[in-house]
């Protein structure tokens, strides 16, 4: 079992629609989760992170907790062709706090 | 501000050079880190400095050399790589460890 899995796609969803990504992950002792924004050539950006079980919004982006499920995901409201980019979710090892864990990243395409 | 910086943004080097990357952050972060990214793939962590020590190697070849001269900076010498260390090094930095990490935009490598 891969530690940190992702859909790798292409998910393709029509602009101005919900953006849904997954990530579940296998440590349990994991605390803190992370959404990276990556455009081709370029570095991951930091758009969310997350500790705490349950949703957090900021802007059009909101970021859901379910540490039970071993789950995190990333909703995207009102897509935007901008917003084509692969995702990449991270997740923290709990036996070295400064280690994250990528997922292979799930490749997003909006549509006009 | 989350700006990290790094130089140079490209570097083609021979099997025989020697030559380093540089990386810089001034936002008082203690948690400094190099990671190597290949093409369609995540990126893979190699060195984590925590306040100014070197916390975790990921068993990197020895021709990767890292240091941290101060908390703001980072280097990573290399010497004698071969051509499948061609990649996409990037500098990354957090408040502590297991904190949300800023990544700068990277320099491009080519082994030759």
């Amino acid at each position: 079992q891969k530690e940190v899995e992702q859909n790798s796609g292409p998910l393709s969803v029509p602009e101005g629609a919900i953006a849904s990504l997954n990530c579940t992950y296998s440590d349990r002792g994991s605390q803190s989760f992370f959404w990276y924004r990556q455009y081709s050539g370029k570095s991951p950006e930091l758009i969310m992170f997350i500790y705490s079980n349950g949703d957090k919004e900021d802007g059009r982006f909101t970021a859901q907790l379910n540490k039970a499920s071993q789950y995190v995901s990333l909703l995207i409201r009102d897509s935007q062709p901008s917003d084509s980019a692969t995702y990449l979710c991270a997740v923290n090892w709990h036996s070295s706090a400064s280690k994250i864990i990528f997922g292979s990243g799930t490749r997003l395409s909006i549509r006009p | 501000d989350t700006e990290v910086t790094q130089t140079p943004k490209h570097l083609v080097m021979g099997m025989t050079n020697k030559k380093s990357l540089k990386c810089e952050q001034h936002m008082g972060h203690r948690a400094m880190y190099w990671y190597k990214q290949k093409a369609k793939k995540p990126p893979e962590l190699m060195f984590v400095y925590s306040y100014e020590k070197l916390s975790i190697n990921e068993s990197v070849p020895s021709r990767f050399s890292p240091e941290c001269p101060n908390s703001s900076l980072l280097n990573l010498h290399l010497h004698a790589l071969q051509p499948e260390d061609s990649a996409l090094y990037l500098c990354a930095s957090s408040l502590g460890s297991g904190d949300e990490q800023y990544f700068g935009p990277g320099t491009r490598l080519t082994v030759t």
